[in-house]
């Protein structure tokens, strides 16, 4: 593979259930991000990670949880999904924190 | 918190020029980002300004006044494939990347 994957492409789920989003990237980043794209808000910061087994919250960080156990992958974990979930979410690498930021293809997640 | 506004909609002729301006204010400063998103595909970047001044890349030209809190992403010579959203990205004290709402350009022959 080259640059950044994610995992699945779309899903469907029922509320409450629980839900992993894959990413990840093969250019040894030091930092990985989680956003949300939702239409006219433009793309927000759920949880990032500024190096491995590192990890920080961001704008929306509620309900999601992430882990860094390496350089390559940062799941994002929907613990009990909710309808408010629904949206289109990017995982992004970057170098550095202040480097331009490289973004996977995108999961389209429903939730019903 | 960020603010960064940035017009919604934005329509130019094939050949023309646009340019998408960008308001920000944030808590600290370390860097622009514009990218180019395509309807359905992830977000590309197209340019960083850190320093006041225009960076110029090809067709797409950037500019920066940190003391106004505003840039510009000026594109040139439109072509249809250039029909996208456009981003403006402010990088933070924090380092945390926040995203304007972007703003969809649309060419028309």
């Amino acid at each position: 593979i080259a640059g950044i994957t994610q995992a699945p492409t779309s899903q469907i789920l029922a509320a409450g259930r629980r839900m992993t989003l894959r990413c990840t990237q093969d250019m040894r980043h030091n930092a990985m991000y989680w956003y949300r794209q939702d239409l006219g808000l433009g793309l927000r910061l759920i949880h990032y990670s500024n190096t491995a087994g590192t990890t920080g919250k961001g704008e929306v960080p509620d309900g999601y949880s992430v882990s860094r156990a390496n350089t390559d992958d940062f799941p994002l974990t929907l613990a009990s999904a909710v309808p408010s979930q629904t949206s289109v979410y990017f995982c992004a690498s970057s170098e550095t924190t202040y480097n331009e930021q490289f973004f996977g293809p995108g999961t389209r997640l429903t939730v019903l | 918190g960020q603010n960064i506004d940035q017009p919604t909609e934005m329509t130019a002729t094939e050949g023309a020029i646009v340019q998408i301006n960008c308001t920000y204010q944030t808590s600290g400063f370390n860097g622009l980002f514009w990218y180019q998103q395509h309807a359905g595909e992830a977000p590309t970047f197209l340019s960083y300004n850190v320093l006041d001044g225009l960076e110029e890349k090809g067709r797409f030209s950037s500019f920066l006044s940190r003391s106004k809190g505003y840039s510009y992403l000026l594109l040139k010579e439109l072509q249809m494939k250039d029909s996208a959203s456009y981003l403006c990205a402010v990088i933070s004290n924090d380092y945390k990347l926040s995203f304007g709402a972007g703003t969809t350009v649309t060419v028309r022959a």
